[in-house]
């Protein structure tokens, strides 16, 4: 069975530019989770998605966003990138919202912005 | 505001040498505690998940434990394989919704052959 696929592995971008990162969870998994992973503040919740709709949101500004399509795969994007947005961009999913159950990470999306 | 700490930050131990790590957890109300080993560059890895006080799993050399304050990783007779961060994390009830899991710094292990 496969896990939880996250596109692409490492990118590199320029400060102002804008992001998306993708992520297909395993299958017939219906939640899908972003965290942010950073050596200072460890990992942290950006948001969850169920039903292509965000159960909730962690301490991130508004520059963070998802989405999820109805055949549950996920997207997130930062716009107008910051330096201290390099990370590495973790996705998980489960069968049924997160909270209480456990969830599955994929490998992550590498970010660096120069 | 919940917190979750872990110790040591890092340890080393030559193989063989049984350990134990420690996850305290300050929650308003647990709904699970949650075991993940992180090599590096990698993602999380999966452990275990315990719910309740009194609760313990056990998978090869791994034993995960659970009391009403913490919790711990017990590495029994570690082999070099076993290095990686260890990361603790929680889920607690909340108003409404889904607020993620509130994760641990992680302890780093080294199983020195």
């Amino acid at each position: 069975k496969a896990g939880v696929t996250q596109t692409p592995r490492y990118l590199i971008k320029t400060r102002g530019q804008q992001v998306t990162l993708s992520c297909s969870p395993i299958s017939g998994h219906r939640s899908v989770s972003w965290y942010q992973q950073t050596p200072g503040q460890g990992l942290q919740f950006l948001f969850e998605y169920f039903s292509e709709t965000q159960r909730n949101k962690g301490n991130f500004p508004g520059r963070f966003s998802g989405r999820q399509f109805s055949n549950s795969r996920s997207e997130m994007n930062v716009s107008t990138l910051e330096l201290g947005d390099s990370a590495l961009y973790l996705c998980a999913s489960s069968l049924e919202v997160s909270s209480g159950n456990t969830i599955y990470f994929g490998e992550g999306s590498w970010l660096t912005v120069v | 505001e919940d917190q979750v700490t872990q110790s040591p930050e890092a340890l080393r131990l030559q193989e063989g040498e049984s350990s134990s790590l420690n996850c305290s957890y300050t929650v308003s109300g647990l709904r699970g505690l949650f075991w993940y080993r992180q090599d590096p560059g990698k993602g999380p890895e999966f452990l275990f998940t315990l719910y309740s006080a009194g609760e313990e799993k056990e998978k090869e050399r791994l034993k995960a434990t659970l009391t009403k304050k913490e919790s711990f990783l017990h590495i029994t007779a570690p082999k070099p394989e076993d290095s990686a961060t260890y990361l603790c994390a929680v889920s607690v009830y909340s108003g409404g919704g889904a607020d993620g899991l509130t994760f641990g710094k992680g302890t780093h292990l080294i199983i020195q052959p």
